[in-house]
């Protein structure tokens, strides 16, 4: 079975750009997550998806960031305008909706490197 | 409030030595569980173990154990006779039955040296 996919992989552009990440969730999760990895703050939860329909977004850091999940193999994170700020390893996540976020095992895509110069 | 601590930042040793990476939780659920991820070089989280607070039974996978210890806390990973391939950053987490998210430590570098 294949994992959760995400698109670009590395992805360098200037300030005040828009950036779009893009996630594909395992097959038959219901749980879909955005996270951002940075040294300074480690793995920080930024959005999550139940059925499509956003649940938590006390995450995202502010209104340059927006989350959307159309269907249930499909979900972007668009960041516009970028700083250099942004710059992180973006994941997404996901999950059976069985037992609920805090029970179900999360599992990771590969990660996006964003680089805003 | 839950938290996860992972007091070891880094941890360095040579090839074939056993080493235990440390994980403490603090929660007041009596129903919650822990995870492992690792995070080799390469970047991605991979998924190791899961295990919820009614199960004290430790695990063994090949050269991975965990040994879970309700009494204080913690939820500790060893491996045994270490290779290079266990290099990585890895990550232990909690999560809440209920919670909005997982909680995750700070995570603990691993170098294994040839």
């Amino acid at each position: 079975d294949a994992g959760v996919i995400q698109s670009p992989r590395h992805e360098v552009t200037e300030m005040g750009q828009e950036v779009t990440l893009r996630c594909k969730p395992i097959s038959g999760h219901d749980y879909l997550f955005w996270y951002r990895q940075t040294m300074m703050r480690g793995l920080e939860l930024l959005i999550y998806f139940n059925n499509n329909v956003p649940i938590d977004d006390s995450g995202m850091p502010e209104d340059r960031f927006s989350a959307k999940m159309p269907n249930a193999s499909f979900s972007t994170l668009k960041i516009q305008p970028s700083e250099p700020r942004d710059s992180a390893v973006y994941f997404c996540a996901s999950s059976l909706t069985s037992g609920g976020v805090g029970q179900e095992t999360q599992y990771f895509g590969p990660g996006t490197r964003l680089l805003v110069l | 409030a839950q938290k996860v601590t992972q007091a070891q930042t880094e941890i360095s040793v040579v090839e074939k030595e056993d080493v235990t990476l440390d994980c403490v939780y603090e929660t007041r659920d009596t129903t919650y569980y822990l995870f492992w991820y690792k995070q080799p070089p390469s970047g991605e989280l991979v998924f190791l173990i899961r295990r919820n607070s009614f199960d004290e039974q430790n695990e063994i996978s090949g050269r991975y154990s965990w040994n879970f210890q309700k009494s204080t806390s913690s939820f500790n990973f060893t491996i045994t006779a270490s290779q290079v391939v266990d290099s990585a950053v890895y990550f232990c987490a909690l999560g809440i039955q209920g919670a909005q998210k997982l909680v995750f430590g700070q995570g603990t570098r691993l170098t294994i040296n040839p």
